[in-house]
């Protein structure tokens, strides 16, 4: 939904383990999904994009999942690495509104 | 995608003072950029939306006299904050927006700029 200014949520996993971060956006109208990496101290940096017409789209590691139905978006990582550590935005986009973007999920990779 | 650079990268300036901060697409012309702030472990803000030849269009509660915002050409635009204060110190990001096919509004950042008001 619209962004807010709340505190981030967490995801802690092991170095080599799939990394699942979750995202529920607030407009059925959404038709155009993207997630962003933000590593501290930078501007946020494009990973993959998705459009409504789509399920499921893959990446090099990445992967993301659309369900339209409960209006849900995950991104996967693969062998999550430790360069992987950021906060990770999805933003939905389409029906001739604004970019809204989530409140992030900040990725703890364990060494 | 699209390159973004900001400049400067960090500031640091006097309370009462003034700050310019840059953003140019350095491969792109962009007739639409967006500028953020961003506060500790929180999301993006948008401030205002910048039209290439127009004025900008700000968001409800962000007063458009002391973030002044120009864009004046594809490639550049410029964010001043007026009359600094410290509860201005932020992290500005900008980014500008790309249209590849119909429906893909796509936004890519620039690195942002550090504001540290004293």
């Amino acid at each position: 939904g619209e962004s807010v200014g709340l505190h981030l949520p967490t995801l802690s996993v092991q170095e080599g383990d799939n990394s699942i971060i979750n995202c529920a956006y607030s407009n059925s109208a959404s038709d155009y999904f993207i997630w962003y990496k933000q590593e501290s101290g930078k501007g946020p940096q494009f990973i993959i994009d998705i459009r409504s017409n789509m399920d499921k789209r893959q990446g090099q590691r990445v992967t993301v999942l659309l369900n339209k139905t409960v209006k849900h978006l995950s991104l996967q990582i693969a062998a999550t690495q430790p360069g992987d550590s950021a906060v990770y935005f999805c933003a939905e986009t389409g029906g001739g509104f604004k970019t809204i973007f989530g409140a992030g999920t900040r990725l703890f990779v364990k060494a | 995608g699209a390159v973004v650079s900001q400049h400067p990268s960090w500031v640091i300036c006097k309370s009462g003072t003034s700050v310019k901060i840059e953003c140019r697409s350095l491969d792109f012309q962009a007739t639409t950029m967006f500028w953020y702030r961003q506060f500790p472990k929180q999301s993006l803000m948008l401030m205002a939306t910048s039209n290439e030849g127009s004025k900008a269009t700000y968001e409800q509660g962000v007063e458009k006299d002391k973030f002044l915002i120009n864009h004046a050409s594809l490639t550049l635009s410029t964010l001043t904050v007026t009359s600094a204060h410290p509860e201005d110190s932020s992290f500005y990001i900008c980014s500008v927006s790309v249209v590849r096919e119909r429906g893909t509004d796509t936004q890519y950042f620039g690195p942002g700029t550090r504001l540290t008001v004293l």
